[in-house]
């Protein structure tokens, strides 16, 4: 299986705050790398596929860089609605997906 | 826009067999999308359990294979997800999700609202 890693695990951070999660694959991914959000007693929620492709509705805030076994999720400037967890999740060909271990941001 | 809810059983015994149904509204099961199970134990991450093509095709997960079985039911619009000879340790909020497939990307893209199993006598 491909083993996912993100950094850090949990942050504290203000609104307005430009924050950046890594995500780290065990294995080249190419860009089958995606990012979701989920808050408490919530399903995930889709942000960002295919590494950096924006998913509709999303604020332009998010964004997502990286290729091979490192990858990035920013938001640009912090807002209130998105103290959440973050989790990425590789797609590349072989089964299982798997997902990272989430990171946590919350309000400092 | 496509909506998946999950419903089954919120308890099950230990050595049961968790069986839980995912319907899709607002589009076919049968368009070209997998369709997907994914758990999250209280407190922890999520582990993705399996995938369904309206054909029948499926793919689990090497860690959980010899207990999955998931089905389509295309007359009713949905599928389904059984899981047998359950512990504790399967005790988890279990979504269901379609799986978008694009230039051979996939993405989770609804979820269901999930649905807590515990696994208790």
């Amino acid at each position: 299986d491909i083993q996912m890693t993100q950094s850090p695990s949990s942050l504290s951070a203000s609104v307005g705050d430009r924050v950046t999660i890594t995500c780290r694959a065990s294995q080249s991914i190419s860009s089958y790398l995606n990012w979701y959000q989920q808050k408490p007693g919530k399903a995930p929620k889709l942000l960002i596929y295919a590494a950096s492709s924006l998913q509709s509705g999303v604020p332009s805030r998010f964004s997502g860089s990286g290729s091979g076994t490192d990858f990035t999720l920013t938001i640009s400037s912090l807002q209130p609605e998105d103290f959440a967890t973050y989790y990425c999740q590789q797609s590349y060909s072989t089964r299982p997906f798997t997902f990272g271990p989430g990171t946590k941001v919350d309000i400092k | 826009q496509v909506q998946l809810q999950e419903s089954g059983p919120g308890l099950v015994k230990p050595s049961g067999t968790l069986s839980l149904t995912c319907a899709v509204s607002g589009g076919s099961i049968s368009s070209s999308n997998w369709w997907s199970w994914v758990r999250q134990p209280p407190g922890k991450g999520l582990e993705w359990i399996g995938e369904i093509y309206h054909s029948g095709s499926t793919n689990y997960n090497p860690s959980l294979k010899s207990r999955v079985t998931i089905s389509v039911d295309k007359s009713k619009n949905q599928f389904s997800l059984k899981l047998s000879s359950v512990t504790a340790a399967d005790t988890a909020v279990y979504y269901c999700a379609r799986e978008v497939v694009a230039a051979t990307r996939n993405w989770f893209d609804p979820w269901g609202q999930g649905t807590l199993v515990t696994v208790s006598s």
